[in-house]
């Protein structure tokens, strides 16, 4: 089966510095990434997806960078704001159905 | 838009009770899936419902079970409840064409606090 693992789990940063958390997945079949987004007391929303034809993806002050050679996707955050202090998880999905193996996540703090 | 939600916020049961927790998804979406997020853990998938059918189950036993209705909304339901059954429950809701054959965004619902004393 499919394991997910973040390298850090806790990152600290400065508010206006970027982000970058990291995250290692195992089976060389998956095709579908996703980073979520958790605050306290709430479920899990949705950041950025990319998928495996791809290797890299932007949104709004977010980048996915995905490398199939060593298994590994990050998720950058530019200019990190307190309002980004939350735990982030990455997800990994393989075979066209939304099955995901969820990592353990990063929690990301801001210092203001 | 109604996004999801979830009933009740908290519960507490006793080991070998029973528990139906609900989710409401989201409105237009047809797909429901249910995940049990141990505490400093990510979620675990438990499985999914599309148009009423149970569409992929995760590694978790039979006294997992659950429902989907005609209005899309969904129950878990876990017989001969454990200690490691405490957990954070989460719905998560979806638009899919055809049975799991899309990567479509999954919105999540708060989630449920189980705990089992």
């Amino acid at each position: 089966g499919e394991s997910v693992g973040l390298h850090l789990p806790t990152l600290s940063v400065q508010e206006g510095d970027n982000s970058i958390i990291n995250c290692a997945y195992s089976n060389s079949a998956s095709d579908y990434f996703i980073w979520y987004k958790q605050e306290s007391g709430k479920g899990p929303q949705f950041i950025i997806d990319i998928r495996s034809n791809m290797d890299k993806r932007q949104g709004q002050r977010v980048t996915v960078l995905l490398n199939k050679t060593v298994k590994h996707l990050s998720l950058q955050i530019a200019a990190t704001q307190p309002g980004d202090s939350a735990v982030y998880f990455c997800a990994v999905a393989s075979g066209g159905s939304y099955i995901p193996t969820f990592g353990r996540g990063t929690s990301l703090i801001v210092h203001p | 838009e109604t996004g999801v939600t979830q009933s009740p916020t908290h519960l507490i049961k006793t080991r070998g009770q029973q528990v139906t927790l609900r989710c409401s998804s989201q409105s237009g979406h047809n797909t429901v899936s249910w995940y049990q997020q141990a505490l400093g853990q990510g979620p675990q998938f438990i499985f999914q419902y599309y148009r009423e059918e149970e569409n992929g189950r995760g590694n978790f036993p039979p006294r997992f079970s659950g429902l989907q209705f005609p209005n899309y909304s969904s129950e878990l339901n876990v017989n001969a409840l454990e200690l490691d059954d405490s957990a954070l429950y989460l719905c998560a809701s979806s638009w899919d064409l055809t049975s799991g054959s899309l990567y479509n965004e999954q919105f999540f619902g708060p989630g449920t606090r189980l705990t089992v004393l």
